[in-house]
Formats: structure tokens, sequence, C-alpha cells
């Protein structure tokens, strides 16, 4: 069974701070990584894909992969009140479809 | 661009009435999927289809049954509704790109109450 691992939280940060969202996953040939966010009532959108190792970097968001730790993580500089939402990780290995993790929800105090 | 399009937004079943979820995309993805999403378990792959004229099963198939119309149509349809099928149904549809799934786009959902 192909797992996607995400602490529920909540995890909450004051506004400005950097938020730090990790994600574990058990299929080590997984090639392809996603990071999703989700409002509530709302269906998920994407905010970065990646799919080498390192570090990728959008606007206040940064994604990393260490696949030999099969560890991906999402930053979020400078949080805002409008970053509170759940955020997905998601997992292929490249021909089948996305695994998700159950999401860890953010909370950003102004 | 619509993106993709899911009807209805929201239905009230009763137990043993059978109903067709529609998802429609307008991007020209060849791969097209259904979840379900419940509260503390994530989103679950219902059925997928990897190109028109394949259909697959998911993680929790059981209940459900798909049809890929044509390349821009993948419906859901449980026969015989159960409360434990009480979600919300989300489709969404990718590329591929030398055999590699690419980004997945979500519908708004459908959301499904049996009684």
């Amino acid at each position: 069974q192909k797992e996607v691992e995400q602490n529920s939280g909540p995890l909450s940060v004051p506004e400005g701070a950097i938020a730090s969202l990790n994600c574990t996953y058990s299929d080590r040939v997984s090639q392809s990584f996603f990071w999703y966010r989700q409002y509530s009532g709302k269906s998920p959108e994407l905010i970065m894909s990646i799919y080498s190792n390192g570090d990728k970097e959008d606007g206040r968001f940064t994604a990393q992969l260490n696949k030999a730790s099969q560890y991906v993580s999402l930053l979020i500089r400078d949080s805002q009140p409008s970053d509170s939402a759940t955020y997905l990780c998601a997992v292929t290995p490249g021909n089948t479809p996305l695994v998700f993790g159950k999401g860890t929800r953010l909370s950003v105090i102004a | 661009n619509a993106g993709v399009t899911q009807t209805p937004k929201f239905q009230v079943l009763k137990t043993g009435q059978s109903m067709t979820l529609q998802c429609a995309q307008d991007m020209n993805h060849n791969s097209m999927y259904w979840y379900r999403q419940d509260p503390g378990m994530g989103l679950r792959l219902i059925y997928y289809s990897a190109s028109e004229g394949t259909t697959d099963k998911g993680e929790v198939p059981n209940g459900y049954n798909v049809s890929r119309l044509n390349k821009r149509e993948f419906s859901l349809r449980l026969e015989s509704a159960a409360p434990s099928q009480t979600s919300v149904y989300f489709c969404a549809s990718s590329e591929r790109t030398g055999g590699r799934i690419e980004t997945q786009y979500f519908g708004p959902g459908t959301r499904l109450l049996v009684l």
C-alpha cells in the first residue's frame, strides 16, 4: 500500500512567520510530487510541483525534495491569514494516479 | 475555459436510489479521475481513466461504476446508494507527457448526502 503521511495539525503560526509543512512517502520509485491548497468547502488547487531533489521557489512558496529520505516539504514565507487552509501533499511514480496525504491544516494568526 | 465542471453541486438521495455524477473538462486532457473526500480520510481514488476508452479501479471502487463517454466526459454512477457513500466527490483531469502524469486539476465537487 503506497502511503503519504502528513501531520494533521492544526499548525498555528503568527502572521509574517515561516510555515513549514512536511510530508513523507513510502513508495521509493515516486518521481513526481505536488502540493495542493484546499480552502474549507472548496476543491484542491495546485501550489507547487517538484520533480528533482533540492529546492524550488515560487514567490513566497518553496518546495523541498529529498528522495533519499523520501521527504518533501513546503515552506511558506511571510505567512498571511489568507494562507489558512489545508495543505495536501500528493505523490506519484509518474504513470499512475496521484496518492494524496490526509493534509495538514494551517492556521495563520493575525 | 471552464476547466473541470461537475454536476450536480449537491444531491440528497435515499438509501437504494441510483444517480449519476457528471464531469466534463475542456483542457483536452487524456486522463480523468474520480475521488471521494471524507473527514479525516483525505482524498481517495474511486476510479480513473488513463485515456479515452479505458477505465481502472482505484482504492475504493466498490458500489460505483464509471463511464468514459468521450475524451471530455467521465461519469460516476451509484447504482444503489448507501449512507456510507455520503461524501464530497471530486472529479479531476490531467495530461500525460512522455508517460508521466502532469498536474491534476480538480472540479468544484459534488456534495452527496444519502439518508
